[in-house]
């Protein structure tokens, strides 16, 4: 089955960019999701089809997606942007599942 | 707006069964997928099964294949998932989502607020 690796944590100062990672064999060619869990939250979407923003979602938030590595990328960090992050994607493989990133905390320093 | 409303989870003994609901509102329920996805205590986000918006494709995670059946009533704006033979691992908050559309490979938006399942004797 197709296994997405994220780094359990990033840390970033507010006001900088925080970059978190998903990698994927050939990630590049499939679309990304992305989600934002705060704590005794649901997640919620931020980042859809490797980079399209859903309304509401501030453009601080944007995503790229090539090779084996697709990254969402928060600019001008605020303390509210502390969450987890997950990327998915859709398994078109025997399996046809959805699959979850392990996740990342992004911690706010 | 959108509302997913889970319920039925609870306390359950494990080889015992439990059938989870969610009851959708704000959008045309048949128009879209809808899925189950869980997350165990501390531990991050796992897809359970989503079904498309006739009920024509379902899919299932090879952890729950066989044990869980995905349901829904769009007469009643509803989601169903069937939960047997059920195993301490399957301990978790379980969330329903919408999917973007009509077939389950689109994205997830929104999620409900989820429903607590605890598999223990």
């Amino acid at each position: 089955s197709y296994v997405l690796t994220q780094p359990p944590s990033v840390s970033v100062a507010p006001g900088k960019t925080a970059r978190i990672t998903c990698g994927g064999n050939n990630i590049g060619s499939k679309s990304v999701h992305w989600y934002q869990q705060k704590p005794g939250q649901a997640p919620v979407l931020v980042i859809y089809y490797d980079s399209d923003r859903p309304s509401g979602i501030p453009e601080r938030f944007s995503g790229s997606n090539s090779g084996n590595t697709a990254t969402l990328t928060i600019s001008r960090v605020e303390a509210g942007d502390e969450a987890d992050y997950y990327c998915q994607v859709w398994d078109s493989s025997s399996d046809h599942s959805w699959v979850f990133g392990g996740g990342t905390k992004l911690t706010v320093l | 707006e959108v509302q997913l409303v889970e319920s039925g989870g609870g306390l359950v003994q494990p080889g015992r069964s439990l059938r989870l609901s969610c009851a959708a509102s704000g959008f045309t329920f048949d128009d879209y997928a809808m899925h189950w996805v869980r997350q165990a205590p501390g531990k991050g986000l796992e897809w359970v099964s989503g079904i498309s918006w006739n009920s024509g494709s379902i899919g299932y995670a090879d952890s729950v294949k066989g044990r869980f059946t995905i349901s829904r009533d769009n007469a009643k704006n509803s989601l169903y998932l069937q939960m047997n033979s059920l195993r301490a691992e399957d301990t978790a908050l379980y969330y329903c989502a919408k999917g973007a559309a009509a077939g389950i490979s689109s994205w997830f938006d929104p999620w409900g607020q989820g429903t607590l399942v605890t598999v223990s004797s």
